[in-house]
């Protein structure tokens, strides 16, 4: 009974290539987020989503854009995959910001 | 820019011993603080989320306080088990802008 989901767990692809992460929470929040571990294995705040406000990190590069299909799904789409981008990507849920956010299992993402 | 501190990096603490460690955030705009246990190769998950200055909430032999007019919060751990090996991460969500993560403290129980 997965609380936050996301597909898939691994991903390896080319430099220049669009991938997508798809991430599903089935507890009714109303908050998403996407979050990026980066390679000092700190956690950063990509986007924070619900159904009125999206808040994107000013430091996030356009080349990453969330779409959200409907209040459960929040998917992360990468275009033009640099090999900076690998990581371990993380997304999360949270009835409302201040709640305690659910995390997902994440997905390793490496660009070669 | 608002930034989340926590102290120290790294601690190794013997099994049985009690320890705690600190995070220390902007004391304007507080909206919530959270407490979140890393363990390796696994997902964050919430031990607390503290909302009033005074707070004190308790999970086992864990632990968290809340000061918001000086902007820290302290987690403690009482009779260090193997198992509290992780990363204890502190999280800021200011009430009208980006949740910021600490860089975390990441405990060491030694047997």
């Amino acid at each position: 009974d997965t609380a936050v989901s996301q597909t898939p767990k691994y991903l390896v692809t080319q430099m220049g290539n669009d991938k997508s992460i798809k991430c599903e929470q089935n507890l009714g929040h109303d908050t998403m987020y996407w979050y990026k571990q980066d390679s000092k294995k700190f956690l950063k705040i990509m986007f924070s989503y619900n159904n009125k406000e999206l808040i994107i990190n000013e430091t996030v590069p356009n080349r990453f854009s969330p779409k959200s299909p409907d209040k459960a799904h929040l998917n992360l789409h990468i275009n033009s995959l640099e090999l900076g981008d690998s990581a371990v990507y993380f997304c999360a849920s949270s009835h409302v910001r201040a709640y305690e956010q659910y995390f997902g299992p994440g997905t390793r993402l490496t660009v070669t | 820019i608002l930034n989340v501190e926590q102290s120290p990096q790294s601690l190794h603490v013997q099994e049985g011993d009690s320890t705690n460690f600190t995070c220390s955030f902007p004391s304007s705009n507080f909206y919530a603080l959270h407490w979140y246990r890393w363990e390796t190769a696994k997902s964050p998950e919430a031990l607390f989320v503290m909302t009033l200055n005074g707070d004190e909430k308790k999970k086992g032999r864990i632990s968290a306080t809340l000061n918001t007019k000086e902007g820290y919060s302290y987690l403690y751990i009482k009779g260090s088990q193997p198992e509290d090996s992780a990363t204890y991460l502190c999280a800021f969500p200011p009430r009208d802008d980006k949740i910021i993560f600490g860089k975390g403290t990441r405990l060491h129980i030694l047997p």
